[in-house]
């Protein structure tokens, strides 16, 4: 079974810094799919970030940014320029064909002034 | 506005009672899936449908049930052999096979009377 795990229950960030969040996953697939998930306090999903396992650059998006290490199942969240509004629980997931979204425990950032 | 709809947005349940969360969806995704998250916890699958009248269990099927007798809805029921469903549960829904992202409701929490 694919397991995800992020081995940072809380973080902390000062406005306008860089914080990254780790993840690490186990999988015996070859080709699949990683995320990163916001959770605000409103508790509404919000996908972050998207990379596919067999494009090798990172993904990006504005502020955000992946470091992707496949030999090394790793999948790092890189957030840049840290604003207030980035203060949730973020999840990694995985998933493998079929569509089944599988995800870690989160890490709670807390992004302060 | 396509969507997904969770209803309620609180639901209370009494013992040995039997309580139904509704999901909605007008984006016409193939796929449903039901997730709990229990308080400072990722998300486990408890059941998923990739078809109209046919649905999976996931890792915590126990408890619970669902239908599919509708491409829009996948009715989620806690049943009284569920011994602790205080949580929050959310559904979503994707396209099949293309692994693009899992849209998200905006989930309905769970406490017990």
């Amino acid at each position: 079974a694919q397991t995800v795990t992020q081995s940072q229950p809380e973080m902390s960030v000062q406005e306008a810094e860089t914080v990254t969040l780790s993840c690490t996953y186990d999988t015996s697939e070859n080709n699949y799919y990683l995320f990163w998930y916001k959770q605000p306090p409103s508790r509404q999903m919000i996908l972050v970030i998207r990379q596919e396992a067999y494009k090798q650059q990172n993904a990006m998006e504005n502020r955000f940014s992946v470091n992707f290490q496949k030999a090394a199942k790793s999948f790092s969240l890189k957030i840049s320029d840290s604003q207030l509004g980035d203060t949730a629980m973020y999840f990694c997931a995985f998933m493998e064909y079929g569509n089944k979204l599988v995800f870690g425990a989160g890490t709670i950032l807390r992004v302060k002034s | 506005d396509g969507g997904i709809t969770q209803s309620p947005k609180y639901l209370f349940r009494k013992e040995g009672q039997n309580v139904t969360l509704s999901c909605e969806q007008n984006l016409n995704h193939d796929a449903m899936y039901w997730y709990r998250q229990d308080p400072g916890q990722g998300l486990r699958l408890i059941y998923y449908s990739q078809i109209v009248n046919d649905f999976q269990k996931g890792d915590i099927a126990e408890g619970y049930s669902v239908s599919r007798e509708k491409k829009e809805s996948f009715p989620l029921t806690v049943t009284s052999a569920q011994k602790n469903p205080t949580a929050f549960y959310l559904c979503a829904s994707s396209i099949v096979g293309t692994n693009e992202k899992l849209f998200f409701g905006s989930g309905t929490q769970l406490s017990v009377l």
